[in-house]
């Protein structure tokens, strides 16, 4: 059972733009998200995080937004530059801070950022 | 201050042999986790390590493998009787204290022939 989806495989946008990343969830237990991004032939890279008790967390370009209701959260990127290009990575933990317990991640979305 | 040390980078095995993938957390680091990419898939995880103490396997299959994390050295992922299926990008992270973000390593990409 998949408990991390992320329906889009790729997404394109052009430099500048917004490019926004989204993420489903069907796991109600479900009370920190976290996104990453990946590089070829690298490790992922913790990029920002959300607690389920925040809407909004913000970092630089960087937005996450979280809608509990519909168990949806997204990732804005304002603005998009071409080094942004990589996968992108939602995760899912139930009690992070507590037992420090393993993350569900999504399958990942593709961005590429065009010049 | 090094990252997360994964080794070998690349490592292939026939059938019926075992791989054995070797993971030093960064310096600091008690909390080992281990993740397993197929592709086209996202990261699953496999199991959750102390030292000395295996915290959560509840993501390891049921045979063939298994990992520690002794009290010196790095922790091991060791695979028995390789098959095809077992052909995936392992991924190994540690993080400071409960709840501390990860820091992943780069990863062992395993290929069994």
């Amino acid at each position: 059972d998949q408990q991390v989806k992320q329906n889009s495989p790729s997404l394109s946008v052009q430099e500048g733009r917004i490019s926004i990343l989204n993420c489903d969830y069907t796991n109600s237990m479900f009370d920190y998200f976290l996104w990453y991004k990946k590089y070829p032939a690298e490790g992922p890279t913790f990029l920002i995080s959300i607690s389920s008790i925040k809407d909004k967390n913000e970092d630089g370009r960087f937005t996450v937004f979280l809608n509990k209701s519909a168990k949806h959260l997204s990732l804005h990127i304002v603005p998009s530059q071409p080094g942004d290009s990589a996968v992108y990575f939602c995760a899912a933990s139930v009690g992070w801070e507590t037992s420090g317990s393993r993350l569900t991640f999504g399958e990942g979305t593709q961005l590429t950022v065009n010049p | 201050n090094a990252g997360v040390m994964q080794n070998p980078r690349h490592l292939v095995r026939r059938r019926g042999q075992e791989a054995r993938l070797r993971c030093s957390p960064m310096k600091g680091h008690s909390h080992v986790y281990w993740y397993r990419q197929l592709p086209e898939e996202g990261l699953k995880f496999m199991v959750y390590l102390q030292k000395e103490n295996i915290i959560d396997e509840s993501g390891m299959p049921k045979e063939r493998f298994s990992a520690e994390f002794p009290k010196e050295g790095p922790s091991i992922l060791r695979i028995q009787q390789v098959v095809r299926g077992d052909s995936a990008a392992y991924f190994c992270a540690s993080s400071p204290r409960t709840g501390g973000y990860y820091t992943f390593g780069s990863g062992t990409r395993l290929t069994v022939v």
